[in-house]
Formats: structure tokens, sequence, C-alpha cells
């Protein structure tokens, strides 16, 4: 009963660093979403995949790129972190590309020095 | 620009009390409407959701919301509130052409 896992759940990172944020849903969904959260901006979408084989970019791709690996897993890369992508990241995933009901996983917290 | 907002960032009522909480959206046409709720150190979970039909929509947790076209409206209520609601509130919306749109969130603590 996992639903969406993230990994990691804590990280910081001093500026110019890498990491990618890891991501893998056990419910069979097609499309795969990863959002930021700030204070008082709600949650905005970095990148999307709508089915395995397809990435989109969303509202603030920048500074960010993706992989959906397979069906399962999509995962997010910093190549080079700055202070400005010190936020909450959530990855989410839903059956289709339209369908409203997204899954959430438990977020990650990162931190860029 | 299609945008949704969320005129109150945080908002305190007493264990028991009626909740509302307000979601104005910005569309041309009438979007998909949804609200979603964030317990603390959690991802989002779908209350409800509103296509067409009857303006007034059950969620789950004993949440319902009103659409109202004439005010793009579409606020969260719920009668009477336990203290296991205290989290933050997001109200979404969507074209069927668009990605889902977040509002800012509403905070909501509530006193015992």
């Amino acid at each position: 009963n996992a639903g969406v896992t993230q990994t990691p759940k804590f990280q910081v990172l001093k500026t110019g660093q890498s990491m990618t944020l890891q991501c893998a849903q056990d419910m069979n969904h097609n499309s795969m979403y990863w959002y930021r959260q700030d204070p008082g901006m709600g949650l905005r979408l970095i990148y999307y995949s709508a089915s395995e084989g397809t990435t989109d970019k969303g509202e603030v791709p920048n500074g960010y790129n993706v992989s959906r690996l397979n069906k399962r897993e999509f995962s997010l890369r910093l190549e080079s972190a700055a202070p400005s992508q010190t936020s909450v990241y959530f990855c989410a995933s839903s059956p289709l590309a339209t369908n409203e009901k997204l899954f959430f996983g438990s977020g990650t917290q990162l931190s860029v020095l | 620009a299609q945008s949704v907002t969320q005129p109150d960032i945080h908002i305190t009522v007493s264990e028991g009390a009626s909740l509302e909480l307000r979601c104005n959206y910005s569309y041309g046409a009438t979007p998909y409407l949804f609200w979603y709720v964030q317990s603390p150190g959690q991802g989002l979970q779908l209350l409800l959701k509103y296509f067409s039909g009857d303006t007034l929509v059950q969620g789950i947790k004993g949440f319902e919301a009103e659409f109202k076209r004439s005010q793009s409206s579409f606020n969260l209520r719920k009668p009477s509130v336990h203290w296991s609601d205290a989290a933050e509130y997001f109200c979404a919306a969507r074209t069927s052409g668009s990605r889902l749109t977040f509002g800012e969130g509403t905070q909501l603590t509530v006193n015992p």
C-alpha cells in the first residue's frame, strides 16, 4: 500500500552541487508530475510526464531536468543547485493526464546554502 | 491569465464552529474545480471536485463546496470543525486543455 514514494525526505546542498530526487509509484498510473511548494505560492508544476516515454515542461522548469525511467519511476535532477531552489518538492501521479485526482508523495525538503 | 486565488492566508476557528474557506478563479470558461487538503508533513489529498451539474458538491471528511458562477467562486465549507481538520487547504482548477493550477493555500488552525 505504498502509493507514491519519494526519496530522500530531507537534503541540504551547497550552491552548485547536483542531486537527483527519486519518485516511484506502484499504482500503475500513466501520468507523473513534479511540483515545488513555496510559502504563499501554492504548488507550481515543474515538469510532468503524461505517459511513459514523454515529458513536458510545466510552469517553472528552469534549472531542472527530468527522466521518466519507466512507468513506475520519474526522477527530478538539479544539475547546479541554487538558493532559489530551496523548497519542498512533491511528486504526484494520476491514472491519466486528464485525470484530476492526483496522488501525492510525502515530499522532499531541500535546502540550498 | 488563468489563476486561482485564495484570499485568506490563515484562518483560526474554534472546534465545533462552522468553517468557510474562500476560493476565486479567473478563467475564460468555467474550469473544473477542486479542493485538496495537506496535513503536516504530508502530500495533498483530494477532498472534492466540481465538473458540472449540481453546484453543491459533497466531499470526504464532511466537507462540501458550492460553485457560484456569478461570483467566480468555489468556497469550501464544513458545518462543525474538528481538531483533526487543522491543515493547509488548496483550491485548484484546470480546463480541459490545461494543467492543474493551485491557489496559494489557506492554513487552518483549530482552537480547542
